[in-house]
């Protein structure tokens, strides 16, 4: 039980372009969900606390303008990075909590590359 | 807000002995502490957590201490093996005025060598 899953698992874009990316939890239903970045041989650091039907709350320095989140349901959390560069090149990964429980289950992570 | 800090950032061992990883953390209202595994372009995966209300937890070879005065804790891997290598994150969180977000500290990268 407990599983998460993101989509797309890799995506390449040209610089300029935005991209979104998928979170799911399959088996149960997340009333909140984060998203972390994680850049190589680096810590996982949080963006954003996500929480169904309501604005998403960004951690400091992250700008909310160019990494948009939607919590639709208590399944879908979405992260669309805008008008994308190089340095926004990372590994993005989403986890999804139970209500009730302290346990945040990972998604698979997405590995976004903008050229 | 909460400040994690992790050390060693690379452990070297060899397979059979234990590998200990030590994390301190700022906040003294964080009352959750879990440790994640993560190997090379994968998901953290939780392996074992501890709260604020009990100093110590074990599952089969793994195990973590927790001592709030001194606001650490530490994880403990016994009779490493191969696989172990990974890695891996401790984590503090609280839930009054923290909504059970994680920090985690910069992570130990775990080698163990046949």
């Amino acid at each position: 039980g407990a599983v998460v899953s993101q989509h797309p698992s890799w995506v390449i874009c040209k610089s300029g372009t935005s991209v979104k990316i998928e979170c799911r939890s399959l088996d149960f239903q997340a009333t909140t969900m984060f998203w972390y970045r994680q850049f190589p041989k680096q810590s996982l650091m949080l963006m954003a606390t996500s929480n169904e039907g309501s604005k998403a709350t960004y951690e400091q320095g992250v700008e909310k303008d160019k990494f948009l989140i939607n919590h639709a349901s208590l399944t879908l959390s979405t992260l669309t990075v805008t008008s994308a560069h190089p340095e926004d090149s990372s590994f993005y990964i989403c986890s999804a909590l139970l209500a009730g429980e302290r346990t945040q289950y990972f998604g698979p992570g997405t590995r976004l590359t903008v050229l | 807000g909460e400040n994690v800090e992790q050390h060693p950032s690379t452990l070297s061992v060899q397979e059979g002995d234990s590998a200990v990883i030590k994390c301190t953390y700022s906040d003294s209202a964080s009352n959750y502490f879990p440790w994640y595994k993560q190997e090379l372009g994968k998901r953290p995966q939780l392996i074992i957590d501890i709260r604020s209300n009990v100093g110590e937890k074990k599952d089969q070879r793994i195990a973590v201490t927790l001592n709030k005065t001194a606001k650490h804790f530490s994880l403990h891997i016994t009779e490493t093996q191969p696989e172990d290598s990974a890695v891996y994150f401790c984590a503090a969180s609280r839930v009054t005025g923290g909504g059970n977000k994680l920090t985690f500290g910069t992570g130990t990268q775990l080698k163990v060598e046949l």
